[in-house]
């Protein structure tokens, strides 16, 4: 069966470093998203990305955060300058945009910022 | 902001028993549902979805349930299994056919014990 697949696993940066974190949506979606889950907390969202554009983000994505789809395959997150508060599981997700279909979800990059 | 609401963080059921995880929302746009199974080290799993132009889906041993106007859901396990432990999310999603955004609740943890 088809699957998301994230890239690093575990990424420890030092604050205010910038960090990229990589994801492979599954082939035939349209739709791209990066969530994250602070320890402890739920899963919010993040940014939804279709047709090479951004389509909503949460006030959590501010102008530190950047999406991008470098070529056919890969979907990126790019933290500029990361902050202590940045730390969580980033969790990418894709799906084909039709109605009442689910978004699918990698297994998730922790991001540890020391 | 708690649109999505789980208020049972843990639930202990004895295996071959009937699981009942609940689900309450605030948000009156939301029309489509999803329950997603969530493993130690690994991103949610899409389990059952609803929309909100119907009150019951069944796939196999899972069935949700919707009550509109009680603005309440359910995810039925039956017969649960210990290989079913695992957090539960509630999430949901206004808008159909677009790059919508999912709503996550804080999760419920199911033990199914032996």
């Amino acid at each position: 069966e088809p699957e998301v697949t994230q890239t690093p696993s575990h990424q420890v940066t030092q604050m205010g470093q910038e960090v990229i974190l990589r994801c492979v949506p599954i082939s035939n979606h349209l739709y791209f998203y990066w969530y994250r889950q602070i320890l402890g907390q739920k899963v919010e969202f993040l940014v939804s990305f279709y047709n090479n554009e951004i389509s909503e983000k949460s006030e959590i994505f501010d102008d530190q955060f950047s999406v991008e789809r470098p070529d056919g395959s890969n979907f990126t997150l790019k933290i500029r300058s990361t902050k202590l508060e940045d730390s969580a599981m980033y969790f990418c997700a894709s799906s084909t945009g039709v109605s009442y279909q689910p978004q699918h979800f990698g297994d998730g990059t922790r991001l540890s910022i020391l | 902001d708690q649109q999505v609401k789980q208020n049972s963080p843990s639930l202990s059921v004895q295996e071959g028993r009937i699981s009942i995880l609940n689900c309450d929302y605030t948000n009156s746009m939301f029309d489509y549902f999803l329950w997603y199974k969530k493993y130690p080290a690994e991103g949610p799993t899409f389990l059952i979805s609803i929309s909100s132009i119907k009150d019951k889906n069944e796939d196999g041993r899972f069935t949700v349930f919707l009550n509109k106007s009680a603005k309440h859901l359910s995810l039925h396990i039956v017969p649960s299994q210990p290989g079913d432990s695992a957090v539960y999310f509630c999430a949901a999603k206004a808008g159909t056919g677009t790059a919508s955004k999912l709503t996550f609740g804080t999760g419920t943890r199911l033990q199914v014990t032996l």
